[in-house]
């Protein structure tokens, strides 16, 4: 069955550096998210992309969060000098049409020492 | 604004008992979907169904049943003899047609235990 993945399971970085978070979507979907949770709390929508460009994004994803996807089938999230409160786990979803389900990758932990 | 509240902060409950977990939703949109997810301790996310405005029709799935009431703007989620490895955080989640992105808003999450 396909499934989204994510690489890697888990990151720590310096606070100030750069991380990118990749996830590969199911393959014949066309929207794809990020998502993020901090631990013990709820999960929080970043960003939505769809027809290669940003169709929204929340207060959370300011300048410093960047989202490509450079070569079809993967989907990146940069964040360009990484902040303490940037701890959390990073979900990548993606869904076949935008009424269907979004299904999640396993998620990337984040650690910013 | 559109806000998705599950009071229900965890439950606890014995192998066997029934269990309800609410779900209550807001929004101004007159389409819009409805959904839950269920977060085991390894912490992926698992969709477990998705339902639409329109559809008020109640869902079952083995031992996993929904209850849709648009008078209440409830979407409750209620397994059956529950067993330890329904042991997890469920969250139920709006997502509006309104909204270009279908962005999912997430509920607080419910925090299930089942104990043996």
């Amino acid at each position: 069955e396909p499934e989204v993945t994510q690489t890697p399971s888990h990151q720590v970085t310096q606070m100030g550096q750069e991380v990118i978070l990749r996830c590969v979507p199911i393959s014949n979907h066309l929207y794809f998210y990020w998502y993020r949770q901090i631990l013990g709390q709820k999960v929080e929508f970043l960003v939505s992309f769809y027809n290669n460009e940003i169709s929204e994004k929340s207060e959370i994803f300011d300048d410093q969060f960047s989202v490509e996807r450079p070569d079809g089938s993967n989907f990146t999230l940069k964040i360009r000098s990484t902040k303490l409160e940037d701890s959390a786990m990073y979900f990548c979803a993606s869904s076949e049409e935008y009424y269907n389900e979004q299904f999640f990758g396993p998620g990337t932990r984040l650690t910013v020492l | 604004a559109q806000k998705v509240t599950q009071a229900q902060t965890e439950i606890s409950v014995v192998e066997k008992e029934d269990v309800t977990l609410d779900c209550v939703y807001e929004t101004r949109d007159t389409t819009y979907y409805l959904f839950w997810y269920k977060q085991p301790p390894s912490g992926e996310l698992v969709f477990l169904i998705r339902r639409n405005s329109f559809d008020e029709q109640n869902e079952i799935s083995g031992r996993y049943s929904w209850n849709f009431q648009k008078s209440t703007s409830s979407f409750n989620f209620t397994i059956t003899a529950s067993q330890v490895v329904d042991s997890a955080v469920y969250f139920c989640a709006l997502s509006e047609a309104m909204d270009s992105s279908y962005k999912l808003i997430f509920g607080s999450g419910t925090r299930l235990l089942v104990r043996p």
